[in-house]
């Protein structure tokens, strides 16, 4: 099955930096990437997500990367601030396996003010 | 985007005892997915429940610990059963987008068990 590899486990960072988050993933045959903010207390969030057939996608401060040949993608966050801090998960599935995710292990981000 | 409501939130149980836990979505859906976190760990599928038919699990997740009921397309329960401390953890129910596939959580229920 698949399986998913997600660095750093923590990040702290100064608001204003960037911040990135990488996972690898196993499974050549995965074709969506989704990534999810979890806030304290409450579920994870869907921030953004990739397809297969896509290399980058963007929105507002988030940008994700895909490198289907290497089997990694990454989580771009730009000019943090401190309602970013949480923690993150990436995630990787075949869409055809009906949406049944494979979460990495989760990076938590620190943004100090 | 659809609502998932889950009941309860949170609980504090004793060991050997049973809890069910409930989802509510807003709308219609074939697939539920139950997820369960451990304490600062990442989140793992027990199980997909099908409205009409027995809930398929993930390996390393068997129904006699984790009955699932599926009577409806809009409500499931999961029910954690004979419960030990290693069971504390946030169990969350997630549904489909019709549309894009998107995965929904609900907001969780964290179970702490003495």
């Amino acid at each position: 099955g698949e399986n998913v590899e997600q660095h750093p486990s923590t990040l702290s960072v100064q608001e204003g930096d960037s911040a990135v988050i990488k996972c690898t993933y196993s499974d050549s045959a995965s074709n969506y990437f989704p990534w999810y903010k979890q806030e304290l207390g409450k579920g994870p969030q869907l921030i953004i997500d990739i397809r297969s057939n896509v290399g980058e996608k963007k929105d507002q401060r988030i940008a994700v990367t895909l490198n289907k040949t290497a089997k990694h993608f990454s989580l771009h966050i730009t000019e943090t601030q401190p309602e970013d801090s949480a923690v993150y998960f990436c995630a990787a599935t075949l869409k055809a396996a009906g949406n049944k995710l494979t979460f990495g292990g989760g990076t938590r981000v620190l943004v100090k003010p | 985007s659809a609502v998932i409501s889950q009941k309860p939130s949170r609980d504090i149980c004793q060991r050997g005892t049973s809890l069910t836990i409930q989802c509510q979505v807003d709308s219609q859906v074939t697939m539920m997915f139950w997820y369960r976190q451990q304490p600062g760990q990442s989140l793992t599928l027990i199980a997909t429940a099908n409205q009409g038919s027995e809930a398929t699990y993930e390996s390393g997740f068997v129904i006699d610990k984790f009955p699932i009921s599926r009577p409806n397309l809009t409500f499931s329960t999961l029910t954690v059963s004979n419960m030990s401390p290693e069971d504390s953890s946030i169990y969350l129910c997630s549904v489909p987008s019709r549309g894009t596939g998107e995965l929904f959580f609900g907001e969780g229920s964290r179970l702490t068990v003495l």
